[in-house]
């Protein structure tokens, strides 16, 4: 059964730094590309993040370019989210999503990032 | 980017009845659409992709259709279990991979 389980969100300060991991089980992680997706509270869903399955290239949205970075590890099954200067606007439940194709099977439950001083 | 337009924003039916949410591409994305529902407090869903293919799972009175920049997701038979927010995604061009806006499905 696939898992993505996420980890790492909590209340931080505008400016801050924090680090959102997803640990993924039930597959071969490092066969597959992921991302990350956000969703504002009472909003829509907002694509953030990419990364291939080796690597090889990353993706970014440009709300978060140039403050936030994806990274994987496959020998640990672990993508990982480092987001750098937070704005109140970055408020948001993270989830980690499986790309299938070019759509999302699975998600994660999400992990709530809140910034706000 | 393209622009997903999703309508409308909200939406209350009865039980049993047949409700369409539209979404609408600003450039041609060839079926690439996928139709996510997210029932509250939970992760979404995939229901359908390739604009008109069932995820597995999914109940046949969900459908998708459409072409070009005009795409549609159908429930047929209103259940109680269906009252959640629905949302489109493109995958034709990306990155970004864009998302509609959302419609809220309520019961009446």
């Amino acid at each position: 059964e696939v898992q993505l389980v996420e980890s790492g969100g909590g209340l931080v300060q505008p400016g801050s730094s924090l680090k959102l991991s997803c640990v993924a089980s039930g597959f071969t992680f490092s066969s597959y590309n992921m991302h990350w997706i956000r969703q504002a509270p009472k909003k829509g869903l907002e694509w953030i993040a990419l990364i291939y399955y080796d690597s090889s290239n990353k993706y970014y949205a440009d709300s978060v370019k140039g403050r936030f970075t994806i990274s994987r590890d496959n020998s640990k099954n672990t993508l990982y989210l480092e987001m750098n200067s937070l704005r109140s606007e970055d408020t948001a439940m993270y989830y980690c999503a499986k790309q299938d194709y070019d759509w999302f099977a699975y998600w994660g439950q999400g992990t709530l990032v809140t910034v706000s001083s | 980017d393209i622009q997903m337009t999703q309508s409308p924003a909200s939406l209350s039916a009865s039980l049993g009845e047949t409700v369409t949410i539209e979404c609408r591409a600003s450039e041609d994305i060839y079926s690439n659409l996928a139709w996510y529902q997210q029932k509250p407090g939970n992760s979404p869903q995939l229901l359908i992709y390739d604009a008109n293919s069932l995820a597995d799972g999914v109940p046949s009175r969900f459908s998708g259709s459409g072409s070009g920049t005009q795409y549609s997701l159908k429930i047929n038979s209103l259940q109680s279990e269906d009252v959640a927010s629905y949302f489109c995604q493109q995958y034709n061009n990306y990155p970004p991979l864009t998302f509609g806006s959302g419609t809220k499905l309520e019961i009446k």
